[in-house]
Order: C-alpha cells, then sequence, then structure tokens
C-alpha cells in the first residue's frame, strides 16, 4: 500500500487566496483526521471523519475551515480566504478502529502551507 | 491545557540511554502509543502498549506503563543520532470507537556526538 497519500507537498499562496488540500487515506481505513502543526500550538485536531461522515469539526479554529469527505478515498480541507496565521504542516491520518494494535494512525507526508 | 503531557526537550548523549516521561488522563485508556516525527516527514507508530500489561520491550525499546499514576515512559537504549525527533505520546479513548487519539505536545529529543 502506498500509504496516507496527501498533496501538494508545498503550497505557497497569497493572504486572501482560497487554498485546497486533498488528502487520499489508506485503502480499507474507514476514519480519516486532518491535523494542523505549528511551533507555538504543537499538534492540533481539526476535524475527524467515520464512514465519510464528519463525527467531530469543534477543532476547526474559525469558518474560514471546512473539510469534506465525498467519498472513502478522498477528502479536502479547504481555507477560504486564507491568512498568514494559518501557515502551518497540516497532516491527514487515517485508521480502522479497532485494528489489531487499536487505534493506529498513520499519518500522510504533511502539507507545508505559507500564507504571505 | 493539554490532557497528555510531556516534557517539551531532552538532550542526551550518543550511546547513553533516553528515558521520555508522559502522563495520561484517561485510566479506563486501551491502549497508549509512542509515535516518532522525524524532520520534514509525519508522525510514524514507534511502539504500542496494550493497558493490561505494565512493560513491553521491542530490541533498543523499552516501554513502561504505571496505570496508578497513569504514567508512560519510553526508554531508548544506546541512543543514535538517528532517534532524534519529536516524539508523541498518545491515549486513546475508551468513549470514542472512530480511532481518535488523544496526543501530548512531544518532546524534541536532541543527540549530541
Amino acid at each position: 500500500d502506498a500509504g496516507v497519500i496527501q498533496s501538494p507537498r508545498h503550497e505557497v499562496t497569497e493572504m486572501g487566496q482560497e487554498v485546497t488540500l486533498r488528502c487520499k487515506p489508506i485503502s480499507g481505513h474507514n476514519s480519516l483526521f486532518w491535523y494542523r502543526q505549528t511551533m507555538m500550538r504543537g499538534l492540533e485536531l481539526l476535524i475527524y471523519f467515520n464512514n465519510n461522515v464528519p463525527i467531530d469539526d469543534s477543532g476547526m479554529p474559525e469558518d474560514r475551515f471546512s473539510a469534506k469527505m465525498p467519498n472513502a478515498s478522498f477528502s479536502t480541507l479547504k481555507i477560504q480566504p486564507s491568512e498568514p496565521r494559518d501557515s502551518a504542516v497540516y497532516f491527514c491520518a487515517s485508521t480502522r478502529p479497532a485494528s489489531g494494535s487499536g487505534n493506529e494512525q498513520f499519518f500522510g507526508p504533511g502539507t507545508r502551507l505559507t500564507v504571505l | 491545557g493539554e490532557d497528555v503531557e510531556q516534557s517539551l526537550f531532552l538532550s542526551v548523549r550518543e550511546g547513553d540511554s533516553s528515558v521520555i516521561n508522559c502522563t495520561y488522563t484517561d485510566s479506563s485508556s486501551t491502549y497508549l502509543y509512542w509515535y516518532k516525527q522525524e524532520p520534514g516527514a509525519g508522525l510514524r507508530l514507534l511502539t504500542y502498549i496494550f493497558s493490561n500489561m505494565d512493560m513491553k520491550q521491542d530490541q533498543r525499546l523499552t516501554v513502561l506503563l504505571n496505570k496508578k499514576d497513569k504514567h508512560l515512559s519510553l526508554r531508548i537504549a544506546d541512543t543514535q543520532t538517528g532517534d532524534s525527533a519529536i516524539y508523541f505520546c498518545a491515549e486513546s479513548f475508551t468513549t470514542d470507537s472512530w480511532g481518535k487519539l488523544q496526543f501530548g505536545a512531544g518532546t524534541q529529543v536532541v543527540v549530541t556526538p
């Protein structure tokens, strides 16, 4: 398996622009998580889905952030409009709950977002 | 504040043992995890322990679990420069059946020659 795939790996954009981050989970995993990592705030859980349904979006910082999971193999995280304080590394992770190692989450390589 | 607490930084000399400590909150957590994050990469599961165990050894790694004190530790024997990374402690939630984990802030381990 290719693991969790994220695109793009790097994104540089200007303030006010729309940004869309993409994630393809591991096949057979039915839970998907979006995280944000910064030096100041560490690793934050933004939102997670189970069977394509959002379970908890309480970590989404503002209405500028939205996430979708139209099918089991694809999810997007959108920021509109983007602001410099959104600059961070965004990770997607997937899991198949209660598998052999419990809830082991598999992380993608991340998207490094820079908003100028 | 963080539900899972870790010290933020550890410096260790190559060849020495490293010990990273973590305290967690959910006494009924089923699994506890250690993840490793190398520069420019995502988190990767290093090891985990089931809550009915108090120790797990895997090559240079030893995990100790003290359920009474809700304390988890990771010992790395013969620390190498390749062990320089951020290490995250995480616990599962018994009230969550969708795979959510609570991560600590991470401990930056720097291995010096």
